[in-house]
């Protein structure tokens, strides 16, 4: 089945970190360039981070840049969200879509569901 | 960063009805612009890519249009399972961008 299933969210305190995973399946992942996108409570979807399919090629919002890493391991099929000295604004659900063969031109065809992550004391 | 500003912000109609949402980008993005529908609870889903290509699967009452700066998403009579949230996306940038999302409600 052609799926992403997303992992590792959770409650975090300001200025601590978590690692989200997103596992996929069903098609060639070191293929298709990966980004992470959020939506907060109440608000709209908004671009976070996204990798090229080799994995050196990488990029991020200004809100995220220097505090989240995205990588990739093609040969466990998984993408990877690190994010350190979490705000409170970092607070939403996040998820991980699959886009086209390059960044510039991507269009997100598969999403996963989805992890809730909280950052509050 | 390339500005993404979707039209109107909310929009009321009812089952049957021509609806169109228009997206305006910052600056010229020629043809790389894509529509998603939302759902409360559920993940985005791909409707329009490069502005007027019909994902598969979409019904054939959605339909895009526009290139350079001004874009519109057109359904072309409302059906109940459409009343969600619509975004436009550029991806012009490798700094990808959406816009502020049009919530269409029941009248």
């Amino acid at each position: 089945e052609v799926q992403l299933v997303e992992s590792g969210g959770g409650l975090v305190q300001p200025g601590g970190s978590l690692r989200l995973s997103c596992a996929a399946s069903g098609f060639t992942f070191s293929t298709y360039a990966m980004s992470w996108v959020r939506q907060a409570p109440g608000k709209g979807l908004e671009w976070v981070s996204g990798i090229g399919g080799g994995g050196r090629s990488t990029y991020y919002a200004d809100s995220v840049k220097g505090r989240f890493t995205i990588s990739r391991d093609n040969s466990k099929n998984t993408l990877y969200l690190q994010m350190n000295s979490l705000r409170a604004e970092d607070s939403a659900v996040y998820y991980c879509a699959k886009g086209g063969l390059t960044m510039a031109g991507t269009y997100f065809d598969l999403w996963g569901r989805g992890t809730l992550v909280t950052v509050s004391s | 960063d390339i500005q993404m500003t979707q039209s109107p912000s909310s929009l009321s109609a009812s089952v049957g009805d021509r609806v169109t949402i228009t997206c305006r980008a910052g600056q010229s993005i020629s043809s790389s612009l894509n529509w998603y529908q939302h759902k409360p609870g559920k993940a985005p889903n791909l409707l329009i890519y490069a502005a007027s290509s019909l994902q598969t699967g979409v019904p054939s009452r959605f339909s895009g249009s526009g290139s350079g700066t001004d874009f519109t998403l057109t359904i072309s009579s409302l059906q109940p399972e459409d009343f969600a949230t619509y975004y436009c996306q550029q991806s012009y940038s490798t700094l990808l961008t959406f816009g502020q999302g049009t919530r269409l409600e029941i009248k």
